[in-house]
């Protein structure tokens, strides 16, 4: 299995709302990461899972809250959302945070709208 | 800082024609430079990757790209680009700062291709 499944594909929530996005590998990977995307932009990094535990934290607002389960699992729980929150949000992995040289896996993303 | 520029925002070919992506990076060490395709609405799926060994590199679905270490350039070739290849193409640069892996993005260059 060479893919990072991530669910669900499109979600519309409202402000006051708690959503989970999901995400899955089976690759052995021990280093997870959520990338944020807007239109016509690149990705922007917001957390970084290394062996389960939490790297990095891009500043992002407590309104985004990471969870890393397992190795194989990673969430990104949503509350109180903002409009400008909405955005494709992109799970990937890799097999070790310290290794650059082999790039990370992406899954095919979350199309979240805030309304 | 590091840095990765893509200059062209948009590049418009014809089917069968020939297609250069430029990217130029700024980074103190051995650069780990990659190349990601996007497709409207999905993942980014890696192209290729360059970290030491032969400066011109083979990937997927018939792209090449070429390190130059004096320009600070890891440029995207195709010799013959087909429909689908009109996407959003993005170059990135994994740097490692505080024991962790960071995959720097550049701004993209979307694809357009006439028939």
């Amino acid at each position: 299995d060479t893919e990072v499944t991530q669910t669900p594909k499109h979600l519309v929530m409202g402000m006051t709302n708690k959503k989970s996005l999901k995400c899955e590998q089976h690759m052995g990977h021990r280093a997870m990461y959520w990338y944020k995307q807007k239109a016509k932009k690149p990705p922007e990094l917001m957390f970084v899972y290394s062996y389960e535990k939490l790297s990095i934290n891009e500043s992002v607002p407590s309104r985004f809250s990471p969870e890393c389960p397992n190795s194989s699992l990673l969430n990104l729980h949503l509350h109180a959302l903002q409009p400008e929150d909405s955005a494709l949000y992109l799970c990937a992995s890799s097999p070790g945070s310290g290794r650059r040289g082999y790039g990370y896996t992406f899954g095919s993303g979350t199309r979240l709208t805030v309304v | 800082a590091q840095s990765v520029t893509q200059p062209d925002i948009h590049i418009t070919v014809s089917e069968g024609a020939s297609l250069e992506l430029r990217c130029n990076y700024s980074y103190g060490a051995t650069p780990y430079l990659f190349w990601y395709v996007q497709s409207p609405g999905q993942g980014l799926q890696l192209l290729l990757k360059y970290f030491s060994g032969d400066t011109l590199v083979q990937g997927i679905k018939g792209f090449e790209a070429e390190f130059k270490r004096s320009q600070s350039s890891f440029n995207l070739r195709k010799p013959s680009v087909h429909w689908s290849d009109a996407a959003e193409y993005f170059c990135a640069v994994a740097m490692f700062s505080g024991g962790y892996n960071k995959l720097i993005f550049g701004a993209g260059t979307r694809l357009a291709v006439h028939p």
